[in-house]
């Protein structure tokens, strides 16, 4: 069965501090694909990364990175030198080839204080 | 182009009303995706539309909801006899294809149902 685990429900770090958001999932199918959304204040979700199953290179956009790790069904999400714009909630989700259904974690709120 | 549209933004409506929620997909996508988001809450799947296919409803709550497609592009979410737990975030999204594409997202219609 397909599962999304978001374990962090909030996080707060000040201005300038590293903060990695874990997602955690679970998927019998060797094929499928993982996302990250934020979801500003403002509340529209905005897409941030796929990665497919057979991808496991870690990318890294700006201050943003995410690393994809098989073995341990992990695709983390580090924010580098957070800013208060960074503050929002982050949603990781899982979607498997043949299905159309995503699976989206819980979200983890992420507070960024200056 | 232009993004997902949905309006109304905002809608309060008296228990027992009938409500419509409409969706404007991103032209070319194929999939339509409609999701309900309670206050704090994570993302909660109703309906999905891919192309001429029928729609899986597995996610409506109850029998009072309901969704169409109009011409494969325009949705229309309807939630007959409104009940106080229906007061949500209702999001709608598309995306290009199913599974293997990142979904883009509206900006939600907020509805509170007195």
């Amino acid at each position: 069965a397909q599962k999304v685990t978001q374990a962090q429900t909030e996080i707060s770090v000040v201005e300038k501090e590293d903060v990695t958001l874990d997602c955690v999932y679970e998927t019998r199918d060797t094929t499928y694909y993982l996302f990250w959304y934020k979801q500003p204040p403002s509340g529209e979700l905005v897409f941030l990364i796929r990665r497919n199953s057979f991808d496991e290179q870690n990318e890294i956009s700006g201050r943003y990175s995410w690393n994809f790790q098989k073995s341990t069904s992990s695709f983390n999400f580090t924010i580098t030198a957070s800013q208060v714009v960074d503050s929002a909630v982050y949603f990781c989700a899982l979607s498997e080839a043949g299905t159309y259904k995503y699976i989206f974690g819980t979200g983890t709120r992420l507070k960024v204080l200056a | 182009g232009a993004g997902v549209s949905q309006s109304p933004s905002n809608k309060v409506t008296e228990k027992g009303k009938d409500v419509e929620l409409r969706c404007d997909p991103i032209s070319g996508h194929t999939a339509l995706y409609w999701y309900r988001q309670s206050l704090g809450q994570g993302l909660e799947f109703l309906i999905y539309f891919q192309g001429n296919s029928a729609p899986d409803k597995s996610g409506l709550p109850s029998d009072r909801f309901s969704a169409e497609r109009t011409g494969g592009s325009v949705s229309t979410l309807t939630i007959q006899r409104t009940q106080q737990e229906d007061s949500a975030v209702y999001l709608c999204a598309s995306s290009f294809d199913s599974y293997s594409y990142e979904q883009y997202f509206g900006p939600g219609t907020r509805l509170t149902v007195t």
